[in-house]
């Protein structure tokens, strides 16, 4: 089945820093999806992005199919925003969603 | 904004007790899916749920396990027989094309 890789498995910033988060994905893809879990486990969503970039906030997110990876930018980033950062694709046999490992970010003050 | 809605947040369950989890879809929705996460390990795959059947189910999801649609509004999960292993976040998932997929906050199970 599908391989979803994701680095850096840890990162730890100051408040204020910017970080790229990256997902590597063995095979062609009809869904991507950026997920951040928050403390109190609940999964939300940041982005649905099988290809190309979109923006939300200081978030970013790119997509490049063709070369099988996503990137997800975090800008300035704030206390708020530590937390375990998931990307998930679909298992091309039908709609599951395939998970990594995840990102575990930590931003102190 | 519509959100996928659980209940209950939290349920502790002796084992070898049944328990039913609980999730409202988004209205229009049409895909359906569970996912556990066992504590501290990634999200996995149970089953989706499409047109009143289920259209894809993982190893995990074996004869303990079933899903239903009772109403137009409510999705289930139920573990017959539940194991200390059963022990995880179960995530409801609903989705209108079998694309994107919206989360529901979560049901998390202790078994003691």
């Amino acid at each position: 089945g599908i391989q979803v890789e994701q680095s850096p498995p840890d990162l730890i910033l100051q408040e204020g820093a910017n970080s790229t988060l990256r997902c590597n994905f063995s095979d062609s893809v009809n869904n991507l999806q950026w997920f951040h879990q928050n403390p109190w486990g609940q999964l939300i969503n940041l982005f649905y992005i099988p290809s190309g970039t979109k923006q939300n906030g200081r978030l970013s997110a790119t997509t490049v199919a063709t070369e099988r990876y996503s990137l997800l930018y975090i800008s300035s980033s704030q206390t708020t925003d530590s937390g375990v950062y998931f990307c998930a694709v679909d298992d091309q046999a039908g709609t599951a969603l395939i998970f990594g490992k995840g990102t575990t970010l930590s931003v102190s003050s | 904004e519509p959100e996928v809605t659980q209940t209950p947040s939290h349920q502790v369950t002796q084992m070898g007790q049944e328990v039913i989890l609980r999730c409202v879809p988004i209205s229009n929705h049409l895909y359906f899916y569970w996912y556990r996460q066992i504590l501290g390990q990634k999200v996995e795959f149970l089953v989706s749920f499409y047109n009143n059947e289920i259209s894809e189910k993982s190893e995990i999801f074996d004869d303990q396990f079933s899903v239903e649609r009772p109403d137009g509004s409510n999705f289930t999960l139920k573990i017959r027989s539940t194991k200390l292993e059963d022990s995880a976040m179960y995530f409801c998932a609903s989705g209108t094309t079998g694309y994107e997929q919206y989360f529901g906050p979560g049901t998390r199970l202790t078994v003691t």
